[in-house]
């Protein structure tokens, strides 16, 4: 079974500055798809960035960015210019491919990040 | 355009008490999905339906049973609440089988 950990439960970053929130995962997978999904206080889960397994180059959707190692089985999500509103739990996720049983999302325990104005 | 609504927000029980959660989807989606998250963790799968008319079980089952009524509203359902069913509930879908999932906004479930 794969497992994700998160091993920071919570980061605090300056306004403005960047902060990196790390991930570890454990598959015997080669193809799989890794996830970034954002938890504010009102609770709903947004997703804020995807990885495939199989594409070298790292995803970027704006102000976020992502370090995949594979061989290192790492995926780390980098918030640059951080906002007070990125405050947050973010949660990293795995998910098997398409070919595999079910579309099941392995979630990590999170990280609590909090943004100083 | 809703996206993944969930009904109620909030629920109170009493040990032994049964009732349903709903969701529904309004982005014709095929896959929907209900996870529970516990204070301090991640989510965890429940049940997922890969399409309309399959159910099927996630990492944590038991005490739960699901309904996809049609391609928008899938329910949870517990019989005989207990408290360790407290928890935050969610409702994802996706497109397809093999796509992002996008959430509800959660229900939060105190059994007494």
């Amino acid at each position: 079974a794969q497992t994700v950990t998160q091993s920071q439960p919570e980061m605090s970053v300056q306004e403005a500055e960047t902060v990196t929130l790390s991930c570890t995962y454990d598959t015997s997978e080669s193809d799989y798809y890794l996830f970034w999904y954002k938890q504010p206080p009102s609770r709903q889960m947004i997703l804020v960035i995807r990885q495939e397994a199989y594409k070298q180059q790292n995803a970027t959707e704006n102000r976020f960015s992502v370090n995949f190692q594979k061989a290192a089985k790492s995926f780390s999500l980098k918030i640059s210019d951080s906002q007070l509103g990125d405050a947050a739990m973010y949660f990293c996720a795995y998910r098997t491919s398409p070919q595999a049983a079910g579309n099941k999302l392995t979630f990590g325990g999170g990280t609590r990040v909090l943004v100083k104005p | 355009n809703a996206g993944v609504t969930q009904t109620p927000k909030f629920q109170v029980l009493k040990t032994g008490q049964s009732m349903t959660l709903q969701c529904a989807q309004d982005m014709n989606h095929n896959s929907m999905y209900w996870y529970r998250q516990d204070p301090g963790m991640g989510l965890r799968l429940i049940y997922y339906s890969a399409s309309e008319g399959t159910t099927d079980k996630g990492e944590v089952p038991n005490g739960y049973n699901v309904s996809r009524l049609n391609k928008r509203e899938f329910s949870l359902r517990l019989e005989s609440a207990a408290p360790s069913q407290t928890s935050v509930y969610f409702c994802a879908s996706s497109p397809g089988w093999a796509d992002t999932q996008y959430f509800g906004p959660g229900t939060r479930l105190t059994v007494l």
